[in-house]
């Protein structure tokens, strides 16, 4: 089984700051995307890295994936409340379809 | 709207009961997938097709059934549930794209609770 770590599992923050969310592997994946997930709903699907060495940005949030597709990192720029919720990350290879790391759970406090 | 449906929302039974959760997708996805969500242990698969009548099994099969005899059907089957299966469970359906590989859409959720 392929694992992906994430960290930190929980993080509480004021709105305004800054965070980076961490997700690594031991396993190259030939793509890894990002999920969020809020209470009482299914994940959803934020964005895939395919290359590595890849930078996506989605408004205030940057998706980084590592060069050597091991590792990849979610930084969100002036957090709200809205961004509160359960970040999921997720390697893909031939398969077995997907394997989720176990996730970060964030707070924006206002 | 593209969407993937799952019945129940929230369901409470008693050990040994056969229930069967559905799971059902627009999408004319080919790939699809059972999930369980525990605290502090993340998603894992515990089965997954596919195609019609391919399924396969994921990392937590034990205890579960499934059958993939339509393409937009994918139930997840507990013949005999414990305790242990207490969990909050979801189906995904997916498009495998040659670049971005698979993409999950999820349903909302089942909470089953077996007492």
């Amino acid at each position: 089984t392929q694992l992906l770590e994430q960290s930190p599992q929980f993080l509480s923050i004021q709105e305004g700051e800054n965070l980076t969310v961490y997700c690594n592997s031991s396993s190259v994946f030939s793509s890894l995307q990002w999920y969020r997930q809020e209470p009482g709903e299914g994940p959803v699907l934020l964005v895939t890295v395919v290359t590595g060495g890849e930078v996506k940005k989605l408004k205030r949030l940057t998706f980084q994936f590592g060069d050597a597709r091991k590792d990849s990192s979610l930084h969100i720029t002036a957090a709200q409340p809205g961004d509160t919720g359960l970040y999921l990350c997720a390697g893909s290879n031939a398969g077995n379809m997907l394997t989720f790391g176990g996730g970060t759970r964030l707070m924006v406090k206002p | 709207e593209a969407q993937v449906t799952q019945n129940p929302r929230y369901l409470i039974t008693v050990t040994g009961k056969k229930l069967t959760v559905t799971c059902s997708q627009n999408m004319n996805h080919e790939y699809m997938s059972w999930y369980r969500q525990d605290p502090g242990l993340g998603l894992r698969q515990i089965y997954y097709s596919m195609n019609v009548e391919v399924t396969d099994k994921g990392d937590v099969p034990e205890g579960y059934k499934v059958s993939r005899k339509e393409k937009r059907n994918f139930p997840l089957i507990l013949e005999s549930p414990s305790p242990n299966q207490t969990s909050l469970y979801f189906c995904a359906s997916s498009l495998k794209s040659p670049r971005t590989g698979y993409e999950a859409f999820f349903g909302q959720g089942t909470r089953l609770t077996v007492v």
